[in-house]
């Protein structure tokens, strides 16, 4: 079972532009959220991430925004650069239990 | 500074051969994952430890083993290795588990295993 959706498998955004990256869960118990940033062959390197208690977490050019009623998350960049493409992955924590969502490949075009 | 090592990087295995990918990393971190990424999906989490003596199971153990004899190293044995098993793993780590605090995991760049 999915627990975490990514249901936008890519994204092509202009440079200077925004990035919204979307990410949805099913289990109302997750208390963590987290992304993560990955090129090809190399490993996902983390991202920003939001405790459950909170709705808005920013870091420089990226925010992520937690909806707990509509169980959505999101990622904003702005302003897209070239240098951010690549695939964003959400995950979503409860105890011992991490869950990862299938992954959204941004484009930035310059 | 290395961070999180594995090895080897490609592999290709015959079915119901054995192997062990290796991880290693360099940062004293307590707690240590195995996750596998099968095309189109979201990394699944195998196998994980809190410290050196401790493992538990993941999402998606059946079909692994693991160890945890040092704080550095934390293999992941495949002990009769079938086509299902063919996947991207990867290791990481950090400090505290990433669900209770704001330390993230650090990962290693992946083996590619492909099991014919």
């Amino acid at each position: 079972d999915q627990q975490v959706k990514q249901n936008s498998p890519s994204l092509s955004v202009q440079e200077g532009r925004i990035s919204i990256l979307n990410c949805d869960y099913t289990n109302s118990m997750f208390d963590y959220f987290l992304w993560y940033k990955k090129y090809p062959a190399e490993g996902p390197t983390f991202l920003i991430s939001i405790s459950s208690i909170k709705d808005k977490n920013e870091d420089g050019r990226f925010t992520v925004f937690l909806n707990k009623s509509a169980k959505h998350l999101s990622l904003h960049i702005v302003p897209s650069q070239p240098g951010d493409s690549a695939g964003y992955f959400c995950a979503a924590s409860v105890n011992n239990d991490m869950r990862f969502g299938a992954g959204t490949r941004l484009t930035v075009k310059p | 500074n290395a961070g999180v090592t594995q090895t080897p990087k490609f592999r290709i295995l015959k079915i119901g051969q054995s192997m062990t990918l290796q991880c290693a990393q360099d940062m004293n971190h307590n707690y240590m994952y195995w996750y596998r990424q099968d095309p189109g999906m979201g990394l699944k989490l195998i196998y994980y430890s809190v410290g050196a003596g401790i493992t538990d199971k993941g999402e998606v153990p059946n079909g692994y083993n693991v160890s945890r004899s040092t704080t550095e190293d934390f293999p992941l044995r495949l002990e009769l290795a079938a086509p299902s098993q063919t996947s991207v793993y990867f290791c990481a780590s950090s400090d505290q588990w990433t669900g209770l605090s704001n330390q993230p995991q650090h990962f290693g760049d992946g083996t590619r295993l492909s099991i014919l």
